[in-house]
Formats: structure tokens, sequence, C-alpha cells
């Protein structure tokens, strides 16, 4: 099977525009959650969805969301980008029947000037 | 809410020389525990987990890790360190917050730790 898949895989934006990223899980799997990891925070928990439905949230403002499609892909958008959003956003599957058991994708790495 | 800690942020060892990073957690109900390992500018890969299965847990590439309830702690250990091995390694805890079996909540992670080896 394929991984999970992210893009794009590097991004360079300024403060205040938005921006949007995609993950498309493993087949078959229907649960999708995404984190963002940064050096002075480490890995901290955005969301996760579930057929479409987000499941949990983290506590990031506002600014951040998310959405699931019916074929499973999900895409997060951040819009008025700030300097402190610069970071690597990773994309996790889980079939959740399988287990809990999340897979990781490469990330996309934002960088914003 | 549950918690995890990693002592030490980097450890140094010699090439053949036991690997030991120490992983602790605090949980309110019994949990899921991982350890996934990071290379430079890759996303995160599984190691090996815990689910209420067997204590010792054993993974990829030579690692396994023991699960002490007692001791709240998780420690991953391999017995001979090879250079491959050198990434960035970090413990998670996850908690079922969904009897209706749409979620395993969230995936919170220790801070990392950097294993160095020397040859």
């Amino acid at each position: 099977k394929a991984g999970v898949t992210q893009t794009p895989r590097y991004l360079i934006k300024t403060r205040g525009q938005q921006v949007t990223l995609s993950c498309s899980p493993i087949s078959g799997h229907r649960s999708v959650s995404w984190y963002q990891q940064t050096p002075g925070q480490g890995l901290q928990f955005l969301f996760e969805y579930f057929s479409e439905t987000q499941r949990n949230k983290g506590n990031f403002p506002g600014r951040f969301s998310g959405r699931q499609f019916s074929n499973s892909r999900s895409e997060m958008n951040v819009s008025t980008l700030e300097l402190g959003d610069s970071a690597l956003y990773l994309c996790a599957s889980s079939s959740l029947a399988g287990g809990p058991y999340r897979y990781f994708g490469p990330g996309t790495r934002l960088l914003v000037l | 809410a549950q918690s995890v800690t990693q002592l030490g942020s980097h450890v140094s060892v010699s090439e053949g020389a036991l690997v030991l990073l120490r992983c602790n957690y605090s949980s309110s109900v019994p949990p899921y525990l991982f350890w996934y390992v990071q290379y430079p500018n890759q996303g995160l890969q599984l190691l090996l987990k815990y689910t209420s299965a067997a204590t010792l847990v054993k993974g990829i590439n030579g690692f396994e890790a023991e699960f002490k309830k007692s001791e709240t702690s998780f420690h991953l250990t391999k017995p001979s360190a090879h250079m491959s091995d050198a990434a960035e390694y970090f413990c998670a805890v996850s908690v079922s917050n969904d009897a209706g079996g749409t979620s395993y909540g969230k995936l919170t992670f220790g801070q990392g730790t950097i294993l160095t080896v020397h040859p």
C-alpha cells in the first residue's frame, strides 16, 4: 500500500497570507489527524477527523481549520499567517479498526516570512 | 489529561553499546503507548506500540520497550547500537475517549530524545 502523502512538501508564505495543506491517507484509512512540529513547542495536536467529522481539536486559535472529504482526504487551512506558524505540519492516518496506530506522512514544511 | 516526559534531550552512545531512552507517562486511564523515530527532514515512523497486551513489546530494527505500570514507564532499549540508529525518538501516549469507535484520542508526545551514535 502507498503511504500517507502530503502536498506540497515545502511552502513559503508571507505574514497575513493564508495557506492550504493537503493529506491523502493510506487507502482504506478513514481517520486523519494533523500535528504541528516546531523546535520550541515540539509536536502538538491540531485536529482529528473521521468520516468527514471533526472528532477532536487541539488548543490552536481559530485561524487553524480543517476538513475531511468523502474519500478521506483531508485539508488544513491556516488563515492570516503569523511568523510563529512556521513549522513542519504532519498528517497521520489510521484505520481505527486495526488498532490505535497512526501512520505519519513526510510532512509539509511551512516557512512564513 | 495525559502527559509524557522523556528524560534526556540528548543521548550519546558508542556503536555496539546498549541504547536506553527513557519515557515516563501520566494517564488517568489505561493508555496506549508508542515510540516513533524521526530522521532528518522526514516524518515519524512507528517503532513499536503497547496496547495492553504483552508488557514487553518488540518493534522494528531490534528495538523493544517494556511497559511498567507501577513505574508509569515505557523505556526504549536496543542491545547494540548501530550508526543508522542516529535519529530523534519520540515517546507518545493516547487514551481512547470514544466508545463509538471513531477515535483513539489525540497523541501526546514527549519532547524527543536525539540519539547520537559514535563509531
